[in-house]
Order: structure tokens, then C-alpha cells, then sequence
């Protein structure tokens, strides 16, 4: 079993629809809880960032972390085309050591597609 | 600031060749890692360094090499090409390790081996 599964998509939605993505997780060490957005033949940037649970807005964005759940979300609200990306959440454990140190662990990533 | 960069941008090999993948960044950083991104599979770590001449293993380091001579470049080494290592190689760079220390990503290396 993976330690973090995404929901793998692909998603199409219409122009200003609200797209949910979703990732569970089973290592309850992770604390630092990332959204990267990754345009096609692109490298990922990072969208947000949370460590705690409860909700984070940026925007037309909302990352959801329910620790007790092992669960988290990304909301788009009013999307636009030029959301149109792959989605990776990924997570960390702090102050790992070994081959955990600093490594991020990515779900598989959602392709999301906002058709005007 | 140019940010990560990455070198070549695509590569076919040879099973057996060997070759490197170049990686730099500007913004001296001192945290440095390689990913590499296969479908289904996300982005599993490589190989990473804290610093200069300080290199360690990551989830999947077997068949790649890794050195840190400077603080602006982590080149990653194939030394005998498999078909396995068909892949889009990342390179990544972060001031720290802390939760707000954003992790840059390069454009990436898609690598063909046949």
C-alpha cells in the first residue's frame, strides 16, 4: 500500500465549477502538508502549504487537512481555464532522518482539465 | 534569478551508456534533491544534499551517482543505463528543510533509454 493515495482523475469540469482533489494518507508522522500544480512539461510549483488541521484560503483556493481522518483536500472555487494542471499533494515528516531526510512524499497526482 | 535549471531537456541512451544530468540554481540554496516522476507513481526521491560535499541516499538511489562539489550544482550520474530509468528526471532546491522552505523544481530531464 502506497503511504499517500490521490485520487487519479482525470478530471474535466466546466469554467467557474468548484473542483475538489483529494489525498489520504496512512503515516500519521507527516505533518507538513503540500499542494503542487504542474503544467504539462513543466516542473511542479508549489501551490500551498499548511501543517495544521483545518482549513487554509488563498484566493480562489483552499487547502483542507483533517489529521485525525488521514485526509486532505484542495478546493478551486470559481476555476478557470488556466487551472487546467496536474495536482500532486505531497507531505513530510519533520526533522526525519535517514533517507527520509527532507523528502517529499507526492501522491500520484490528479489532471484536472477547466473546458471554457 | 533563473532558479533551477536543468540540463538536457531530453536524452535518449543506449542500455549500458552512461551519462550525467546537470542541475543548478542560483538562489544559494543549500538543501538540493533529485526526483524522478513515472506515471502512477508521483515523485520518489533519489538522492539529496544538505551542502557541499555532503551527498546522501534517497528512496531509490541504486544505478545513480550524485556529487556536490559547489552549492550551485548537484549533477546526477547514470552509470550503466537501464530501460527502468526511462523517466522525467526533477531536480529540486530549497533554502531549508523547515515546513515553510519551498522546495524549486527545475523543467525536468525526459530520459529515454532503449
Amino acid at each position: 500500500q502506497k503511504e499517500v493515495e490521490q485520487d487519479p482523475g482525470p478530471l474535466s469540469v466546466p469554467e467557474g465549477a468548484i473542483v475538489s482533489l483529494n489525498c489520504t494518507y496512512s503515516n500519521s508522522a507527516f505533518q507538513y502538508f503540500m499542494w503542487y500544480r504542474q503544467y504539462s512539461r513543466k516542473g511542479p510549483e508549489l501551490l500551498m502549504y499548511t501543517y495544521s488541521s483545518g482549513n487554509k484560503e488563498d484566493g480562489r483556493f483552499t487547502a483542507q487537512v483533517d489529521k485525525s481522518s488521514k485526509y486532505i483536500s484542495l478546493f478551486i472555487r470559481d476555476s478557470q481555464p488556466s487551472d487546467s494542471a496536474t495536482y500532486l499533494c505531497a507531505m513530510r515528516i519533520p526533522n526525519a532522518g535517514g533517507t527520509s531526510y527532507g523528502k517529499l512524499t507526492f501522491g500520484q497526482g490528479t489532471i484536472l482539465t477547466v473546458h471554457p | 534569478n533563473a532558479g533551477v535549471t536543468q540540463t538536457p531537456k531530453f536524452q535518449v541512451l543506449k542500455t549500458g551508456q552512461s551519462m550525467t544530468l546537470q542541475c543548478a540554481q542560483d538562489m544559494n540554496h543549500e538543501y538540493m534533491s533529485w526526483y524522478r516522476q513515472d506515471p502512477g507513481m508521483g515523485l520518489r526521491l533519489i538522492h539529496y544534499s544538505v551542502g557541499a560535499g555532503i551527498t546522501d541516499q534517497g528512496e531509490v538511489p541504486n544505478g545513480y551517482n550524485v556529487s556536490r562539489s559547489t552549492t550551485e550544482d548537484f549533477p546526477l550520474r547514470l552509470l550503466s543505463a537501464a530501460p527502468s530509468q526511462t523517466s522525467v528526471y526533477f531536480c529540486a532546491s530549497s533554502r531549508g528543510t523547515g515546513a515553510s522552505n519551498e522546495q524549486f523544481f527545475g523543467p525536468g530531464t525526459r530520459l529515454t533509454v532503449l
